[in-house]
């Protein structure tokens, strides 16, 4: 039962690069989200998706693009990697908006952009 | 921006100890408050998602309370033990918006054996 899987776990950018970071789920959720993890900030949600082939801004969207193609994956792009986007970013699901029985989340994955 | 605080910001405590923190949010439009555990190098695990006012819900040694009208939340550990270090977070959605909870900062719990 694998729940949330990120990949990669870990990564280095050089400012400029591209990437994206790959969010997949076995739960057959509707609802799929991306955040990032900051000291002292908490969870901020950069974008959702609230459906296969749907998605929506969060709180801090800019420098990021997402798509749910399928279901079960949702991709978090980066066009053009800033430092400030060093950080660690986190997937989630749910059955509902409102988290129903509460997000699953991914475990995470550490990005470096120098 | 909505705010969701949650007070302390961090808390030592000895085994045996009882222990709660605080999370309070907007008490307008509130849909849902969410409690996760979140443990050093893993990912937050839900652990009460609490929709109606005066709610009460009990996990083991770990229980939360709800108030929507004053727009606070109460989780309580019970008997302190070191496997409860972690971090404890808590989310408000808000019929207002998106639904989408809104985390805060958590609070850091470490318990000292």
């Amino acid at each position: 039962n694998a729940g949330v899987t990120q990949t990669p776990k870990f990564r280095v950018l050089k400012t400029g690069q591209s990437m994206t970071l790959l969010c997949a789920q076995d739960m057959n959720h509707e609802y799929m989200y991306w955040y990032r993890q900051d000291p002292g900030m908490g969870l901020r949600l950069i974008h959702y998706s609230v459906g296969e082939g749907t998605t929506a801004k969060g709180e801090v969207p800019d420098g990021y693009n997402v798509s749910r193609l399928k279901k079960q994956n949702f991709l978090l792009g980066l066009e053009s990697a800033a430092p400030s986007q060093t950080s660690v970013y986190f997937c989630a699901s749910s059955y509902t908006r409102t988290g129903g029985d509460g997000y699953t989340f991914g475990s995470g994955t550490r990005l470096t952009v120098v | 921006i909505l705010n969701v605080e949650q007070s302390p910001q961090s808390l030592h405590v000895q085994e045996g100890d009882s222990t709660n923190f605080t999370c309070s949010f907007p008490s307008s439009n509130f849909y849902a408050l969410h409690w996760y555990r979140w443990e050093t190098a893993k990912s937050p695990e839900a652990l009460f998602v609490m929709t109606l006012n005066g709610d009460e819900k009990k996990k083991g040694r770990i229980s939360a309370t709800l108030n929507t009208k004053e727009g606070y939340s109460y989780l309580y550990i019970k008997g302190s033990q070191p496997e409860d270090s972690a971090t404890y977070l808590c989310a408000w959605g808000g019929a207002g918006g998106s639904y989408i909870p809104t985390f805060g900062r958590g609070t850091s719990l470490i318990v000292h054996p």
